[in-house]
């Protein structure tokens, strides 16, 4: 059964960086496109961005262009998101997700909240 | 961008009633759209993609209807584990990905 697993969430100064984390499991992960999209708490979904499977290309949301990079271990089957220069409005629950056929997403993770406050 | 615009934003049914949920696209995505079922405090589950094919494990009670700019969501038979946030998202035009706002399913 596929898995996604994220970690590295936290509370974090405006200006700060985190690093988020997905474990991936139960699948062959250098196979698939990897999505992050995040969720502030009690609204809806947006995408942030999206590495192809072999990391030859990144896709990004434009408020976090120039800030957020995603990135990928293959061989440690692990899917990152550096954040930078972070603000308020980026508090959310960041999931990562497979992407799976043509654009949809399947499975997701549990979620890892990152909350922007000074 | 493609924008996704979910209707109605609350949905008030009972056990057992019909529930439709309605998703319409800015411009045309062909049948380019998934659908989510996402409960308090969990993630988002797939529960359709290519606007009518059922995911793995989605009950037979849910069904997807639509093409180009107008993309339904039925459910058959309400059953309690049925009441969440549903979401449609296309992905024929990206980036960006693009989701509609939600459409919450209450009990009457």
């Amino acid at each position: 059964q596929p898995q996604l697993v994220e970690s590295g969430g936290g509370v974090v100064h405006p200006g700060g960086s985190l690093r988020l984390s997905c474990a991936a499991s139960g699948f062959n992960f250098k196979d698939y496109g990897m999505h992050w999209v995040r969720q502030v708490p009690g609204r809806g979904l947006e995408w942030v961005a999206i590495i192809r499977y072999n990391a030859n290309s990144e896709y990004y949301t434009d408020s976090v262009k120039g800030r957020f990079t995603i990135s990928r271990d293959n061989s440690k089957h692990m899917l990152y998101l550096q954040m930078n220069r972070l603000r308020s409005e980026d508090t959310a629950v960041y999931f990562c997700a497979r992407k799976k056929g043509v654009g949809w997403f399947d499975p997701w993770g549990q979620g890892t909240l990152v909350t922007v406050s000074s | 961008e493609v924008v996704m615009t979910q209707s109605p934003a609350t949905l008030s049914v009972s056990p057992g009633d019909r529930a439709t949920l309605s998703c319409r696209a800015s411009q045309s995505v062909g049948n380019n759209v998934a659908w989510y079922q996402q409960k308090p405090g969990q993630a988002p589950r797939l529960l359709m993609y290519g606007a009518s094919t059922r995911a793995t494990d989605t009950a037979d009670r849910f069904s997807g209807s639509g093409s180009g700019t107008d993309f339904a969501l039925t459910i058959s038979g309400l059953q309690s584990e049925d009441f969440a946030v549903y979401y449609c998202q296309q992905y024929s035009n990206w980036p960006p990905y693009s989701f509609g706002q939600g459409t919450k399913l209450e009990n009457k």
